[in-house]
């Protein structure tokens, strides 16, 4: 089975400070990790994707994710907050090749100017 | 390019009637996913398809519920009769088979049952 913990539920962070989205997962195979952004009231949009290659992953929008196996941690950062990051980011994993996603609780990210 | 298209984007309803949500996917796509997002529950995958042929539905939560894709270009999601319980978000998301999690999200279709 698999499974994700998004440790945070919010992130208050000002405009052009480090971000950071923390994930833990669990999986009885191989797994692939997500994170997924979404804005309010809009659909969810993919931000990045680990499968089985470089541990270090980097996504839209100058996000990138770190695949830790012996941490089974899959963190999400950004060098530098703008406002229009803003939104609720989800961690997301799937045994690989599987079409079933897990999503984990979701974490709030509030940037202040 | 259209993204995936779902409607309505807001239905309020009374408990009992039926309620029918509509998706467009991706042209191309070939897999198709029914999700629900509730504050309680978070996102919850309801059903899933792949070249139009239903490959889970274990998370429908019960027989009021149904789903269709007669074909490539759309599929419905049907709750007869509805339930108060039933007030949600739900989203239609799309994708390649070959490109399992990459999934593409519709805006959604915030359902209240009244």
């Amino acid at each position: 089975a698999q499974s994700v913990t998004q440790l945070d539920s919010h992130v208050s962070v000002s405009e052009g400070t480090p971000v950071l989205l923390r994930c833990n997962y669990s999986s009885s195979y191989s797994p692939s990790l997500f994170w997924y952004v979404q804005h309010p009231n809009k659909g969810l949009q993919l931000l990045l994707k680990y499968t089985s290659a470089a541990t270090l992953v980097k996504g839209i929008n100058g996000f990138e994710a770190e695949f830790k196996k012996s941490e089974t941690s899959f963190h999400l950062t950004k060098p530098s907050a703008h406002m229009s990051d803003a939104a609720e980011y989800f961690c997301v994993v799937s045994a690989r090749g599987f079409q079933k996603l897990v999503f984990g609780t979701g974490t709030r990210l509030l940037v202040s100017p | 390019d259209a993204g995936v298209i779902q409607s309505p984007r807001h239905e309020v309803t009374e408990m009992g009637q039926e309620v029918t949500l509509r998706c467009k996917p991706i042209s191309g796509h070939n897999s198709l996913f029914w999700y629900r997002q509730t504050m309680m529950r978070g996102l919850e995958l309801l059903i899933y398809f792949n070249n139009n042929v239903p490959i889970d539905d274990s998370g429908m939560p019960e027989d009021r519920f149904s789903a269709k894709m007669p074909n490539a270009s759309f599929s419905t999601l049907k709750i007869q009769p509805s339930e108060p319980r039933d007030s949600a978000v739900y989203f239609c998301a799309s994708s390649l088979r070959d490109s399992a999690g990459e999934l593409f999200f519709g805006e959604g279709s915030r359902l209240t049952v009244l």
